[in-house]
């Protein structure tokens, strides 16, 4: 089963309007980590945000922050004030306690394409 | 600092041939991935390591393999290579445990096989 589920293949924002992203997760494990990647159209993979599952308030980094919704066990990353170089697809992960076929992990969902017009 | 680096960047084969991606990380970083990106599937982990001399399976291990005989290097190997086996390889590393550690990528490898 799908542990993490991007229901957006793809999200179109205006400049400097924001942007949520959805995501949502399944887990049994009472302590997990969420994590946002952004990979822009050259590849490489960069870290945005963490959220703990224990962590009471929402995490937020710069123009990033992530809205936990833990109950509805949702991750849905914020952008505010979206520029140009935003467009890239958007990754939401999941790390859960030690398996023996995954360690600590992180197990991705497929992504959001995210695009920014001008 | 240079962080995770995968060698090389971009390889075509042929069905049949073999080969073996390199990846080094200079963070003294306990545990080593790699993952495989696919279109619209999103990062698969293939094996991990959670420290020199060990490694493990991940969710796609099949068709690969990986060794890990010194700390800051981790090797995937393809034996025989497949058409299915055409996609990006991506090496990650983090500190040990659960919690915040993040993980730090290289750049990619693309591998075509035809």
């Amino acid at each position: 089963a799908q542990k993490i589920t991007q229901t957006q293949p793809g999200m179109f924002v205006q400049e400097k309007e924001a942007v949520t992203l959805d995501c949502t997760y399944d887990t049994s494990d009472p302590s997990y980590g969420l994590f946002w990647y952004k990979q822009p159209s050259s590849g490489e993979m960069i870290f945005l945000i963490y959220q703990g599952s224990y962590d009471q308030q929402n995490a937020t980094e710069g123009r990033y922050s992530l809205n936990f919704q833990k109950a509805r066990k949702s991750a849905n990353l914020v952008i505010s004030a979206s520029q140009l170089g935003d467009s890239a697809m958007y990754f939401c992960a999941m790390r859960e306690g030690y398996t023996s076929n995954s360690g600590y992990a992180l197990n991705f969902g497929k992504g959001t394409s995210l695009l920014v017009t001008p | 600092n240079a962080g995770v680096t995968q060698t090389p960047k971009f390889r075509v084969l042929k069905t049949g041939q073999s080969m073996t991606l390199l990846c080094a990380q200079d963070m003294n970083h306990e545990y080593m991935y790699w993952y495989r990106q696919d279109p619209g599937m999103g990062l698969r982990l293939i094996h991990y390591s959670v420290g020199e001399g060990t490694t493990a399976k991940g969710e796609v291990p099949d068709g690969y393999n990986v060794s890990r005989l010194k700390k800051q290097n981790f090797l995937l190997g393809l034996e025989s290579a497949a058409p299915s086996q055409t996609s990006v390889y991506f090496c990650a590393s983090s500190y040990a445990g659960p919690g915040a550690n993040v993980l730090t990528f290289g750049a990619g490898s693309r591998l075509t096989v035809l």
